[in-house]
């Protein structure tokens, strides 16, 4: 059985604060890891889809780096908005497989 | 161009029932998997389909069965209801397993 661990489970922060949390997964046997954000009411959306080790990804204020050897992946958010509030959720895929293991969520709340 | 739709969006079935939920991909997408994300965890993986046949499985009894047709889109049969079935069942579609994928809203599943 495969373990996608992320922490924290969740986060208040300020608006205008910067944020990061983490996704821990299996160091063996990778193949792509994937980040995704899940608002109230509405579907998951994918943020990023990493492979190699050493990726560093961006998307406007939020960016992720992938470590493959120690199996870990960082997620950042800078000057955190009310609107960044949802549950961040990292997925682990592991070669010859097609199954997506995903952890059980950051949730993160902006205040103003 | 439409995402992933999902019926029916609620359902409230009784212990021992059966239920068949209804996926269609995004346009343009051939693989479709389905996730169970039951309060508090993280999606778990049930199945994918990719050319009408179950290309990998997760941890899920037989009950659990589906179905893709050949214009892509899919149905997730649950057969003999628990309670314990009670969960968002999501479903979501890519061009690959690698590629992101783009999810459904969910039906919302409730057995009593």
């Amino acid at each position: 059985i495969l373990n996608v661990e992320q922490s924290p489970q969740s986060l208040h922060v300020q608006e205008g604060d910067s944020t990061n949390f983490t996704c821990s997964f299996p160091s063996s046997n990778f193949y792509a890891l994937h980040w995704y954000r899940w608002e109230t009411a509405k579907s998951p959306e994918a943020l990023f889809v990493m492979t190699l080790n050493g990726d560093e990804k961006k998307k406007g204020r939020i960016s992720a780096t992938l470590n493959t050897k120690e199996g870990y992946s960082y997620l950042y958010i800078k000057g955190s908005q009310p609107e960044d509030s949802a549950t961040y959720l990292c997925a682990f895929l592991t070669g010859g497989g097609n199954k997506l293991t995903f952890g059980t969520g950051t949730q993160l709340k902006v205040e103003l | 161009d439409a995402g992933v739709t999902q019926s029916p969006t609620h359902l409230i079935k009784t212990r021992g029932q059966q239920v068949t939920l209804r996926c269609s991909p995004k346009s343009g997408h051939d693989t479709v998997s389905w996730y169970q994300q039951a309060l508090g965890q993280g999606p778990q993986f049930i199945f994918q389909y990719y050319e009408e046949e179950e290309r990998q499985r997760g941890n899920f009894p037989d009950r659990f069965s589906g179905h893709q047709f050949p214009n892509y889109s899919s149905e997730l049969n649950v057969n003999a209801l628990l309670l314990g079935d009670s969960a968002l069942y999501l479903c979501a579609s890519s061009l690959a397993i690698l590629r992101e994928q783009y999810f459904g809203p969910g039906t919302r599943l409730t057995v009593t």
